[in-house]
């Protein structure tokens, strides 16, 4: 079982590149999350996808858009990074978006914006 | 607005020994306290969990418990291991509501 798959691991960006992280779950979850983790931040809700077609703002949304793309797929958008997106991005999901459910997240991608 | 404070920020341990984290949280309405184990360059791990109408539960050397009325719940490991060592993060709430401790880096000295 693969669980929770983010590509890329690794990106270095220019300021005003874009670019979009990949995130898919074979778990059959109905939902999804974004978020960053950032030292002396913790982690931080950017966007999230209680159930195929429908996100919603997290905590720190500015600067990103998302898609959910199908049950398995969310992904997130960078369209002009700056410095401050420099981050480690993580992907979760998980069965349902309230209640007793906790996350399967999956490994990270590590983004610099120089 | 609602928070959840852990503590020890760092704690060290050696092999062996137990070790205890601890968190505090605000919304008396939290009904749901997972906790998380992050070990370096990989995603955090749900490795236990405990729902409110539950004081205390177990799974091999680790352990959770729960004072609804003190507002606070923690993290037990004992016959720590070497490869206990990593970022454990106490959390509230479940899917968009979760709301995340700092964490605590654990190290396990051998």
């Amino acid at each position: 079982n693969a669980g929770v798959t983010q590509t890329p691991k690794f990106q270095v960006l220019k300021t005003g590149q874009s670019m979009t992280l990949q995130c898919a779950q074979d778990m059959n979850h109905n939902s999804m999350y974004w978020y960053r983790q950032d030292p002396g931040m913790g982690l931080r809700l950017i966007y999230y996808s209680a159930s195929e077609g429908t996100t919603d703002k997290g905590e720190v949304p500015n600067g990103y858009n998302v898609s959910r793309l199908n049950k398995r797929e969310f992904s997130l958008r960078l369209e002009s990074a700056a410095p401050s997106q420099t981050s480690v991005y993580f992907c979760a999901s998980s069965e349902g978006s309230l209640g007793a459910n906790g996350y399967t997240f999956g490994s990270g991608t590590r983004l610099t914006v120089v | 607005g609602e928070n959840v404070e852990q503590h020890p920020s760092t704690l060290s341990v050696q092999e062996g020994d137990s070790a205890v984290i601890k968190c505090t949280y605000s919304d008396s309405a939290s009904n749901y306290f997972p906790w998380y184990k992050q070990e370096l360059g990989k995603g955090p791990q749900l490795i236990i969990d405990i729902r409110s109408n539950v004081g205390e539960k177990k799974d091999q050397r680790i352990a959770v418990t729960l004072n609804k009325t003190a507002k606070h719940f923690s993290l037990h490991i004992t016959e720590t291991q070497p490869e206990d060592s990593a970022v454990y993060f106490c959390a509230t709430g479940g899917g968009f509501k979760t709301i995340f401790g700092a964490g605590t880096r654990l190290f396990v000295k051998a």
